[in-house]
């Protein structure tokens, strides 16, 4: 069965700070992959997706995600946050051919001004 | 387009009480879920649907039941709540079985606080 790890749980950055979210999935077969993001009091909605191709993805607010396969790993990134980014991001693995959309544990950014 | 909508937003339950949360979409999409979101676990996947009058379990299914009568909506029943259920619900839908399975986009609703006393 895929799983996905979120090894930040809680993560506290000033303005203007970068950022980088950890993602890695178990398993052995082709994936996609996605990151969501939950601000606060509102719905899950997608950031980006990884189907094939070029591993580095970008997504909407600046937002960016590199797929490195021999790691099984898909790391959020973002070059300069702002206090807008504060919310719940979740890292999630489908395989390819599958339904099953599998989350991680979510990491709770929090921006400060 | 209203997307994903989800009643109530909030609601507790003593043990043992049934009930059903609501799911609607107006996009016409065949392929519906629910999600539930737990503390240090993620969302996990309860039960789903392919088309009306198609549904099959997912991850967590015990303890939940969801019938497809029509494109549109997509209710999930708690016959007799449990405090374990306590969690938030999430409904999600896409165009269809072979856009998830191509990875496209799952539209989420507002999801239901679910309180299980």
């Amino acid at each position: 069965a895929q799983s996905v790890s979120q090894h930040n749980h809680h993560v506290i950055l000033s303005e203007a700070a970068s950022l980088e979210l950890g993602c890695n999935y178990s398993y052995g077969g082709t994936v996609n992959l996605f990151w969501y993001v939950q601000y606060p009091g509102q719905h899950l909605q997608l950031l980006l997706k990884y189907f094939s191709g070029d591993p580095l993805v970008k997504g909407i607010k600046g937002f960016e995600a590199e797929f490195i396969k021999s790691k099984f790993s898909f790391n959020l990134r973002k070059p300069s946050v702002q206090w807008s980014d504060t919310a719940e991001y979740f890292c999630a693995v489908k395989k390819v051919g599958g339904n099953k959309l599998t989350f991680g544990t979510g990491t709770q950014l929090k921006v400060e001004l | 387009n209203a997307g994903v909508t989800q009643t109530p937003k909030f609601q507790v339950l003593k043990t043992g009480q049934s009930m059903t949360l609501q799911c609607a979409q107006d996009m016409n999409h065949e392929y519906m879920s629910w999600y539930r979101q737990d503390p240090g676990m993620g969302l996990r996947l309860i039960h789903y649907s392919v088309g009306a009058g198609i549904t099959d379990q997912g991850e967590v299914p015990n303890g939940y039941n969801v019938s497809r009568s029509t494109t549109e909506d997509f209710p999930l029943r708690l016959l007799s709540a449990a405090p374990s259920q306590t969690s938030v619900y999430f409904c999600a839908s896409s165009q269809n079985f072979d856009s998830v399975i191509e990875g496209a986009e799952q539209y989420f609703g507002p999801g239901t606080r679910l309180t299980v006393t």
